[in-house]
This record gives C-alpha cells, structure tokens and sequence, in this order.
C-alpha cells in the first residue's frame, strides 16, 4: 500500500518570503500521479499543483512550484513571494494510475504566513 | 467555472440514527469518491464509484455505510446507523476520466451527539 508522508506538522513564514514544505512517498509503482492540496480555515480542498511521475519537468502554477525526485520519492512544494492568503493547511497525496485512482493523503502541514 | 456541491454543509444527529449526505458532482464527471477527515487528523478515503457501481472501498467503509447515484446528478452517502466515532467532515470527489485530476466539494460537516 502506497504511504504519504508529510514530516513538517507546522510552519511559518513571513509574508514575501519562500517557504517549502516536504512531502516523501512510498511506492512500487512506476506510474503515478502527485498532488498539493490546500485547505484554509473554511476546509474546502483546493487543488494547488499536480505532477505526473512520467514527466521529468517541475510543475509550475505561478507562484508555487515543486521539486520532484522520483528516485527518492520526494515531492515538495515551494511557494515564492508568501502572501497571507496561503495560510492553511496543506496536504500532498498520492493517485497510482489504474484502478480506483482514490487519493492516498499526507498528515497535513498547517503553513502560516505572518505580516 | 463547474464545481462540486454538497449539502447539507453542516449536520447534526443523534447516535444511531440515519443520515444521507448528497452531493452534485461536476456534470460531465464519470468517477465519484467519498473522503472523510476527523478534526485534526487526515483525509481519508472511504469509497469510489464508477458506471453505478463501487469500484473500491476501504475498511472503514463497512455495512453501515452505503453510497447511490439515485438519478443523473446526484450522488449520496448514506450512514445507517450513526455512531459517535462518525463525526468527521465528509467531502465528496469527482473526475471526468481516468487520471485526471479530482475536485472537492466544500464538505459536509457532521456532528453525531
């Protein structure tokens, strides 16, 4: 069964900087799919990013991107230029492709961004 | 911009009895999928849900539970017998086709007393 990682509980970071927050998985797969999911305090699920494992290419969604190394089956997610909206929770998940394709979830890591 | 509605947004009951959560998913979506999240703790999955029929379930997912796409929209959690320990936020999932990606209604909250 594939694990989601998430060893960062909690964060902060000041408005304007970069954070990163870490995520690692395990797999025996090879086609798999990789997501950051962010939920504020109203905890609604929001796509943040998604990575396919075929491609070698870092997503990029303008101000968040992800560093993706699949041989150590780690996906982390940086956001530039922090603004006080992406205070929240953020959770990274897994999707094997084939199958019920359901979303395999991390613990979460509560980012705050302070002014 | 389509998305994926739930109602009610917020429930409370008395343990042992029945609820039904519905949810709309995004209209052209095939796969559907229940998530449950205990405060504080992580999303977890539940069930899924293709061409009428359940694809996966997971071990929390047990007789009392049961899941319907009663007509072409909608799509419904139903909980037969509440119990204390079901008391958790209840997001409904979609997705069109296979590998894409799965949108989240705002959930439903449950409170069972």
């Amino acid at each position: 069964a594939q694990t989601v990682t998430q060893s960062q509980p909690e964060m902060s970071v000041q408005e304007a900087e970069t954070v990163t927050l870490s995520c690692t998985y395990d797999t025996s797969e090879s086609n798999y799919y990789l997501f950051w999911y962010k939920q504020p305090p109203s905890r609604q699920m929001i796509l943040v990013i998604r990575q396919e494992a075929y491609k070698q290419q870092n997503a990029t969604e303008n101000r968040f991107s992800v560093n993706f190394q699949k041989a150590a089956k780690s996906f982390s997610l940086k956001i530039s230029d922090s603004q006080l909206g992406d205070t929240a929770m953020y959770f990274c998940a897994f999707m094997n492709q084939g199958g019920s394709e359901k979303l395999v979830f991390g613990k979460g890591t509560k980012l705050t961004v302070n002014p | 911009e389509p998305e994926v509605t739930q109602t009610p947004s917020h429930q409370v009951t008395q343990m042992g009895q029945e609820v039904i959560l519905r949810c709309v998913p995004i209209s052209n979506h095939l796969y559907f999928y229940w998530y449950r999240q205990i405060l504080g703790q992580k999303v977890e999955f539940l069930v899924s849900f293709y061409n009428n029929e359940i694809s996966e379930k997971s071990e929390i997912f047990d007789d009392q539970f049961s899941v319907e796409r009663p007509d072409g929209s909608n799509f419904t959690l139903k909980i037969r017998s509440t119990k204390l320990e079901d008391s958790a936020m209840y997001f409904c999932a979609s997705r069109r086709e296979s590998r894409e990606t799965q949108y989240f209604g705002p959930g439903t909250r449950l409170l069972v007393l």
